[in-house]
């Protein structure tokens, strides 16, 4: 069975830091691209972040580029997406989303951890 | 970016009913690479269609996706109590990759 488990999340002070992490199981790790979906508490889901298989290639939204690296350990399973310069705007719940044949699109996603940043 | 619409924001039918809603592209989505999720509260999304209209898999016949270019249907031919939920649609032709802003179905 593909699970996604995501760890991380909290509270922190705007302009600080977080890193987010989220273990794979029941996969192939390495063969699958991986993203990082974010959704605002009561808002729509918002594409963050994505990493080819082999870790060579990144994507980042506009919104995020500069402040946000994703990266992964594919010894470990597990994708990283480190966060920096938190704004207010950044608190939401963070998925990380396995992609269906480095497609673009979600075919199993974790439970996600929320972010919250405040004073 | 290619922006995502989704219509209505709310609709309210009862168990049985046929459930039909839009996701139109601010420019023609390429290769008609558009997927549709469906979400619980407390859930995360689960892939119900990609490519427009392939159906993921365990999703029954009753849930069909259609559509090309930039206009996009998701079709609940006879609604269920597990189908009320808030419904997105993605665009996965082109980065970066984006979302409809939802459409919530609600028992009437």
């Amino acid at each position: 069975e593909v699970q996604l488990l995501e760890s991380g999340g909290g509270l922190v002070q705007p302009g600080g830091s977080l890193r987010l992490s989220c273990a794979a199981s029941g996969f192939t790790f390495s063969s699958y691209a991986v993203s990082w979906v974010c959704q605002a508490p009561g808002k729509g889901l918002e594409w963050v972040s994505a990493i080819s298989g082999d870790g060579r290639k990144t994507y980042y939204a506009d919104s995020v580029k500069g402040r946000f690296t994703i990266s992964r350990d594919n010894s470990k399973n597990t994708l990283y997406l480190q966060m920096n310069s938190l704004r207010a705007e950044d608190t939401a719940v963070y998925y990380c989303a396995r992609e269906l044949s480095a497609s673009g699109f979600f075919d199993n996603w974790g439970q996600g951890t929320l972010v919250t940043v405040s004073s | 970016e290619i922006v995502l619409t989704q219509s209505p924001g709310t609709l309210s039918l009862s168990p049985g009913e046929r459930a039909t809603l839009s996701c139109r592209a601010s420019q023609s989505v390429n290769r008609n690479y558009l997927a549709w999720y469906q979400q619980k509260p407390g859930q995360a999304p689960r892939l119900l269609i990609y490519g427009a209209s392939s159906r993921a898999t365990g999703i029954p016949d009753r849930i069909s996706g259609s559509g090309s270019g930039a206009d996009f249907t998701l079709t609940i031919s006879r609604l269920e109590p597990e189908d009320f939920a808030v419904y997105y649609c993605q665009q996965y032709g082109s980065t970066p990759l984006t979302f409809g802003g939802g459409t919530k179905v609600e028992i009437k």
